[in-house]
């Protein structure tokens, strides 16, 4: 199916471990986005990348880093958890600017740090 | 800065009924609205996309209105079912974010058969 794909769906990391969240998608979509999602706090974006080549901090880009591989893929790497990043994160695509087009999302990725 | 408000939080209401959830933005100069619905421990599943020269969009028992100069937006669910059962989220694509989503904090709904 078309979409956003989004790898591991649940992962546990000890304080100080690093992960990368992977995330693709086949839509041809230019431009993509990473989200946190915490209870109370709504749908934050840690980072975007409006185009292949390009990345740039959202709202909330501590402690996180991204690179988008080629147009299909966007990653984010946490390189020392912390419990702070618990919390679900969310990949999404789009046409950045383009009124005709929304954004599709992923399932997620629930992460917990102990 | 945009900001985007979804009164109310949280509402419930008895199988058949209409459902009417409201999204307020504070800056006008949008490109799109879009309105969401998100299952527990689930991800986004787009409803419905307004663009910002559009007054409404209908999808089934679905149907979204678009007031610019209000800053306003609604969400109409005719017939509710159980099924309907979910959050929803309003967001909007606007200059004032670099064209960026912005979110509401989502309305919780419960409908009881």
């Amino acid at each position: 199916n078309a979409g956003v794909t989004q790898t591991p769906k649940f992962q546990v990391l000890k304080t100080g471990q690093s992960m990368t969240l992977q995330c693709a998608q086949d839509m041809n979509h230019n431009s993509m986005y990473w989200y946190r999602q915490d209870p109370g706090m709504g749908l934050r974006l840690i980072y975007y990348s409006a185009s292949e080549g390009t990345t740039d901090k959202g709202e909330v880009p501590n402690g996180y880093n991204v690179s988008r591989l080629n147009k299909r893929e966007f990653s984010l790497r946490l390189e020392s958890a912390a419990p702070s990043q618990t919390s679900v994160y969310f990949c999404a695509s789009s046409e950045l600017g383009h009124p005709n087009y929304g954004y599709t999302f992923g399932s997620g990725t629930r992460l917990t740090v102990v | 800065k945009q900001e985007v408000t979804q009164i109310p939080a949280a509402l419930s209401v008895p199988e058949g009924e209409n459902l009417v959830l409201n999204c307020s933005f504070t800056d006008s100069a949008i490109y799109n609205l879009q309105w969401f619905r998100q299952d527990p421990g689930k991800g986004l599943t787009s409803l419905l996309l307004i663009q910002s020269s559009q007054r409404e969009q209908t999808s089934g028992r679905l149907n979204a209105s678009l007031d610019k100069s209000s800053g306003r937006s609604t969400l109409y669910i005719a017939a509710s079912q159980p099924g309907d059962s979910a959050t929803y989220l309003c967001a909007v694509s606007s200059k004032a974010a670099g064209n960026k989503l912005t979110f509401g904090g989502g309305t919780r709904v419960l409908v009881k058969p």
